[in-house]
Parts: structure tokens; C-alpha cells; sequence
């Protein structure tokens, strides 16, 4: 059965801090791996990655592939309050398998 | 990208009822995807919607409880039927990019049983 597992479950950091956030996964036909942002009901779309050690980047987060330990991690850079949600991460062979995911609380 | 509207926003229902959800996509896709999400977990499949055959639904999930209609490429509804306070949870539907490499949501249902 596929699986996909976060790290931390939750975190409370300060403005300004710098959050790790991991993701491992094990599905049977992996095709790319995802993470999302929710903050209400929506998760909204942050990144996709299907090769490893490539990158990605928008503004303070930033997120890489590791396909040889079947991982992902997602960084944000000097967190604002604004990036209080819940980060999910999704690995898709046929359909998306989700993480329980991780509950990120930025304290002004 | 695909936009999706997604409606109703949110529901309040009395138990024993049935509710239908629905979804609407700017252009053609050949799967769209039901997930529901109960209070303070993570996201899990319902079924995938066909255009065409009936939907597949997940290990736990039944079509009587969800019947779902997939009558053409840009919509599909989802139907929570006979609704017990368990079924209070956010419904979404998702698409993926051709290349079936990308998901995106629609807004979310937020339904609350009473």
C-alpha cells in the first residue's frame, strides 16, 4: 500500500525563522511528488518535483527531491505570519497519496 | 493550470438527508478525483469519475453512500447520501494536467451534519 509520511506533525516557530518540513514516501509507480499549502479548505498548489536534486523555488520557499531515499524536504525562509497553515505533501503514481501533514504556526 | 468552481461553498444537514456536491472545470479532463477531509486529518481518496464508465471507489468507500455522475469532461458530481454527523467533513474534487503530473482543487465543500 502506498505511503507517504510527514515530519513534524506540527511546529511553532517566530517571525523570521527558517521551518524544515519532511516528506517520505513509498509508492509503486512514483511520478512526481507535491506539496501543497492549506490554510481554509483548498489546498492550494506550492510545488511539483519529478527529478532529484533540482530545486524548486518561489520567493522564501523553497523545495528539493531526493528519489534514492525516497524524500522530499519543503523550506520557508524568514516565516512571516502568513505562513501559518497546514503544508501537505502529496506522492502521485496513478492517484495522489497524501501526508497526514504538517501544521506550521508563525507567532508574530 | 485548470480552474475549478466547486459548490456549494458549505452545507449544514440534517442527518438522513442527502446532499450533492458538484464540480465544474474550465476544460476537458479525463479523471476528476473525490477526496474527503475529516476534521484534523489529512486528505483521502473517495473515488475517481469517468466520463463515460462507472466511478472506482476506494477500499471503505461504496456507491451507494457516494454515488457519483461524470456525464461529460468538465463536470461531475458527488452525492453524500443518507448523512449521519460522521460525514461532517471538507469534500474536494481535484484534476490533474494532461501529463497527469499535476493536481489542482476546487475550493472545498465544508458540510456539517446535525
Amino acid at each position: 500500500e502506498d505511503k507517504v509520511v510527514q515530519s513534524p506533525l506540527s511546529l511553532v516557530v517566530h517571525e523570521g525563522d527558517t521551518v524544515t518540513l519532511n516528506c517520505s514516501y513509498e509508492v509503486t509507480n512514483f511520478r512526481s511528488l507535491l506539496w501543497y499549502k492549506q490554510e481554509k479548505k483548498a489546498p492550494t498548489f506550492l510545488f511539483m518535483l519529478t527529478s532529484s536534486g533540482i530545486e524548486k523555488k518561489s520567493g522564501r520557499l523553497s523545495s528539493i527531491l531526493d528519489k534514492k531515499e525516497l524524500s522530499s524536504i519543503l523550506n520557508i525562509t524568514a516565516t512571516q505570519t502568513g505562513d501559518s497553515a497546514i503544508y501537505l505533501c502529496a506522492a502521485n503514481d496513478y492517484k495522489l497519496s497524501f501526508g497526514a501533514g504538517t501544521t506550521v504556526t508563525v507567532r508574530a | 493550470s485548470a480552474v475549478i468552481s466547486q459548490k456549494p461553498s458549505r452545507d449544514i444537514c440534517q442527518r438522513g438527508t442527502s446532499l450533492t456536491i458538484q464540480c465544474q472545470v474550465d476544460s476537458q479532463v479525463t479523471m476528476m478525483f473525490w477526496y474527503r477531509q475529516q476534521p484534523g486529518q489529512s486528505l483521502t481518496l473517495i473515488a475517481t469519475a469517468n466520463q463515460g464508465s462507472e466511478a472506482t471507489y476506494e477500499s471503505g468507500f461504496v456507491i451507494d453512500k457516494f454515488p457519483i455522475s461524470r456525464p461529460n469532461l468538465t463536470f461531475s458530481t458527488l452525492t453524500v447520501s443518507n448523512m449521519s454527523p460522521e460525514d461532517s467533513s471538507i469534500y474536494l474534487c481535484s484534476v490533474r494536467t494532461p501529463t497527469n503530473i499535476e493536481a489542482f482543487f476546487g475550493q472545498g465543500t465544508r458540510l456539517t451534519v446535525v
